[in-house]
């Protein structure tokens, strides 16, 4: 089946530094989305991308849709304690509503 | 916050029994989803619905039944609980303004079947 690979797996960084992670495919995907989860919660969407080479930005949070439509990253700049947890990338291929997959996240853990 | 809940919000049960999981919207979207989160799986759809009666199966339907009798109400069943069904299960909705595409989750439920 699809398949995303997420990287890195984790991170450990210090406060005040910039912070890049990816998602890429070896197929096309219609739309990129990519969600933070905190512990004992539900994702919560950060960025939502939908046409090739969108760049998008929310507060520090910058994300771009890849021009191949294989990949997306996302950066953080200038990450603050807060900005632990986990972030998974989720792309859409196909024309169904039940396409949707998720990478298996970057757990970001920032020392303070 | 999208307006949605889950309940309940932890449960322990035994192999075998039935256990149903209830998820409710206060936002009228049309989509609803089930996703099971396990550690190094990350989240995988068990079934969604793109309507009232209407739904689909997803990539672990295996074992899980839904239903929906209301546009605000979708419900996953477990008909005989088995410990491979333990893990933490999410709702989500999708199809109010803008994209379909765009999902949004409920707090979750942590199931623990032993």
């Amino acid at each position: 089946g699809q398949q995303l690979n997420q990287s890195p797996q984790s991170m450990f960084i210090q406060e005040g530094e910039d912070v890049s992670m990816n998602c890429t495919s070896s197929s096309i995907f219609n739309t990129w989305l990519w969600y933070k989860q905190d512990p004992g919660e539900g994702p919560v969407l950060l960025i939502a991308l939908y046409k090739a080479g969108e760049l998008t930005s929310n507060g520090r949070l910058t994300a771009q849709f890849g021009i191949t439509r294989k990949d997306s990253f996302l950066n953080i700049s200038a990450s603050i304690p807060s900005d632990v947890g986990i972030y998974f990338c989720a792309g859409r291929y196909g024309g169904s509503q039940g396409n949707l997959i998720f990478g298996k996240g970057t757990k970001l853990s920032v020392k303070p | 916050d999208a307006g949605i809940t889950q309940s309940p919000r932890h449960k322990v049960t035994e192999t075998g029994t039935p256990v149903t999981l209830r998820c409710h919207q206060t936002e009228n979207h049309r989509y609803m989803y089930w996703y099971r989160q396990d550690p190094g799986h990350g989240l995988r759809l068990i079934h969604y619905s793109y309507g009232v009666k209407d739904t689909d199966k997803g990539e672990v339907s295996d074992g899980y039944s839904v239903s929906r009798s209301k546009t605000e109400d979708f419900l996953l069943t477990l008909e005989s609980a088995t410990s491979s069904q333990t893990s933490v299960y999410f709702c989500a909705i999708s199809g109010l303004a803008g994209s379909t595409d765009t999902q949004y989750f409920g707090p979750g439920t942590r199931l623990t079947v032993l």
